[in-house]
């Protein structure tokens, strides 16, 4: 039982354009989700998060949007670079001393 | 400061032996969490250790264990291995576990083989 879902396996955006991934969960306990990215042959590295009281926090060019009655997040990355070519994960967690609970992740390409 | 160290980088192993994977936090550092990743199922939470004792397991088979030493330290054993024990092996640190978790470091990983 899957309780964090990435949907979509792979995206592929051209450079300078809006980069939107998507993020559901099914688990109405959790009230923080956090994003990473992670390039290969390193681990994941934090990039955002947020709370569920919030239901938008932005840093840079990065945005996350959070709809809690449809339990849906998603990370908008505005303009997208090539560098932000990695594979992205969402995570949520309960608040406190839970794990964290990873999606498959989304493959990004930003294409030049 | 240095980061989470995780050696060694890779493993290749036989069916039915077993290994273990050394993970050294960031210093001061107390929380250490151990991941599987594949390409299947994405990252799937081990366990997590705290002041050498663990605080949460998931739901994986008692052929996976691990420990935590006096200095935050963690190894994480694998015995009778098996091939779809193949996969990434990440560890987190953080400072406390009582914190939202964007405090959790990862390290570069153990990429284990088996054959």
């Amino acid at each position: 039982d899957q309780q964090v879902k990435q949907n979509s396996p792979s995206l592929s955006v051209q450079e300078g354009r809006i980069s939107i991934l998507n993020c559901d969960y099914t688990n109405s306990m959790f009230d923080y989700f956090l994003w990473y990215k992670k390039y290969p042959a390193e681990g994941p590295t934090f990039l955002i998060s947020i709370s569920s009281i919030k239901d938008k926090n932005e840093d840079g060019r990065f945005t996350v949007f959070l709809n809690k009655s449809a339990k849906h997040l998603s990370l908008h990355i505005v303009p997208s670079q090539p560098g932000d070519s990695a594979v992205y994960f969402c995570a949520a967690s309960r608040s406190g001393n839970t794990p964290l609970v990873f999606g498959k992740g989304t493959r990004l390409s930003v294409i030049a | 400061k240095a980061g989470v160290t995780q050696t060694p980088r890779y493993l290749i192993k036989t069916r039915g032996q077993q290994v273990t994977l050394s993970c050294s936090p960031i210093s001061g550092h107390r929380s250490v969490s151990w991941y599987q990743q594949t390409p299947g199922q994405g990252l799937q939470f081990l366990f997590e250790y705290f002041s050498e004792t663990q605080r949460n397991k998931g739901n994986f088979p008692g052929r996976f264990s691990g420990r935590q030493f006096s200095n935050s330290r963690s190894e994480m054993n694998v015995s009778t291995l098996e091939l779809g024990d193949s996969a990434l092996y990440l560890c987190a640190s953080s400072r406390d576990r009582h914190i939202m978790n964007t405090e959790a470091f990862f390290g570069q990983g153990t990429r284990l083989t088996v054959v």
